[in-house]
Order: structure tokens, then sequence, then C-alpha cells
């Protein structure tokens, strides 16, 4: 299965500012997904990124709120931007490959103060 | 949408009892997934259940998918202090192609030395 390697692993940020997280591949995938993990709860999807077009959000997720790049089959990025108190959480990269499945990235550790 | 229902929500067992949670939906999963969610990390893999009524064993963990498809449990028997941690079954939001996961609440095992 494929091997993510997820940056940073945790932050601590200022409100009003913005962190871009990274997940890198080790092979080429169609799909990433970008979830959200507030503290105590479960998984949320924010968005789906296919390379070479837009990220489709999920609802109460907008692209000004969380930019996504895609720029090839290997990796994606995820920024939260003008982030306050609420933003914090763990965000988590994932990507399926067929019968190999699902793998997640050991996740960003976000502290909004 | 798909959503699961999991529970219970939290256990606290002692060291050497065995765990059975389980999962349920309103709709039919062609695949139920397992997960282990230890603190600080990416949630990791246990147990795949790909077809109605499919009974697979990992080490002291079993899980079931259910005949009707709308319902999986998760075994694990002797537990020990490791066990510790968050575990999520999850299923994909849509049933065909490579779609995200949709996630439980959670159960948060607690295990008693």
């Amino acid at each position: 299965s494929a091997v993510i390697s997820q940056k940073p692993s945790r932050d601590i940020c200022q409100r009003g500012t913005s962190l871009t997280i990274q997940c890198q591949v080790d092979s080429q995938v169609t799909m990433m997904f970008w979830y959200r993990q507030q503290p105590g709860q479960s998984l949320t999807l924010i968005a789906t990124a296919n390379q070479g077009s837009e990220a489709t959000y999920e609802s109460g997720f907008v692209i000004d709120k969380f930019p996504i790049s895609r720029p090839n089959l290997t990796f994606s990025t995820l920024t939260v931007s003008n982030m306050s108190p609420e933003d914090s959480s763990i965000y988590l990269c994932s990507v399926v490959q067929g019968a190999s499945g699902y793998t997640f990235g050991s996740g960003t550790r976000l502290t909004v103060v | 949408g798909q959503q699961l229902n999991q529970s219970p929500q939290s256990m606290f067992i002692q060291e050497g009892e065995d765990v059975s949670m389980n999962c349920t939906s309103s709709s039919i999963f062609n695949t139920w997934l397992w997960y282990k969610q230890d603190p600080g990390e990416g949630p990791v893999l246990l147990i795949a259940l790909y077809k109605a009524g499919e009974l697979t064993s990992n080490g002291r963990l079993t899980a079931q998918f259910g005949i009707t498809r709308k319902d999986s449990f998760l075994n694990i028997s002797a537990s020990i202090p490791s066990d510790v941690g968050i575990y999520f079954c999850a299923g994909p939001k849509v049933n065909s192609g490579n779609t995200p996961l949709v996630f439980g609440k959670g159960t948060r095992l607690s295990v008693i030395a």
C-alpha cells in the first residue's frame, strides 16, 4: 500500500494567519482526500483533490477557507486560511489505491492561539 | 449520504477481557473497514471486509460483515494495555469507484491493567 509523508506533524499558529499542510505519496494516485478531526471527534471529509482539476468540497467547507493544490499525482497541499481557534484540529490526508485500499498520513495537529 | 452509527462510545475494561463494538447504517455498504487511532497518529487499518457474511481475523481481532450489509462488529479478545485507543468503523461514501470514506464516531477503549 502507499506510504504518505505528511508535514508538519504539528504547529501552533496565531489567529488570522494561514498554514499550509503538505502530503507526499510514494506512488501515483488519482485521488487524494483531506479530512479534519476536531478534538474528541471523528474524521470529517473536507474535500477530494484530483490532479488537473479543482478540488471538490463537502458541505460546510469552502475553497476560500481551505484552498487545495494538486500539482501532480504524488503531491497535494491543504491551506487553512485566516485561522481562528475553532480551526484547532488534526488534519489528515488519505489516498485510495484499488485493492491496496485506503492509507492515511500521520496527521497534522494544529493549535490556533 | 451514508452515515454510520458506532457503539459504544467508550469502554473501560480490565486487561484480559474481551471487547465487542459495532457499527450500523441505514444504508448498504459494500465495504466495511475498521481502524485504530493512537494519540497523535493517523488511523491505521485493522481489518477490511468486502463480502456480506465475511468473518475475518487479524491476531486477537475478529470482524464480521453483516448479512444485510448494514452492520459490522469488531471483537478484541484477551485485551492488553496497547489496545488502548480509538476504534473507528468506516465505509466508502459511495458504493463504487475510489471514493472517500465516511467514519463512525469512534469507540474509545481504555484498558485497566
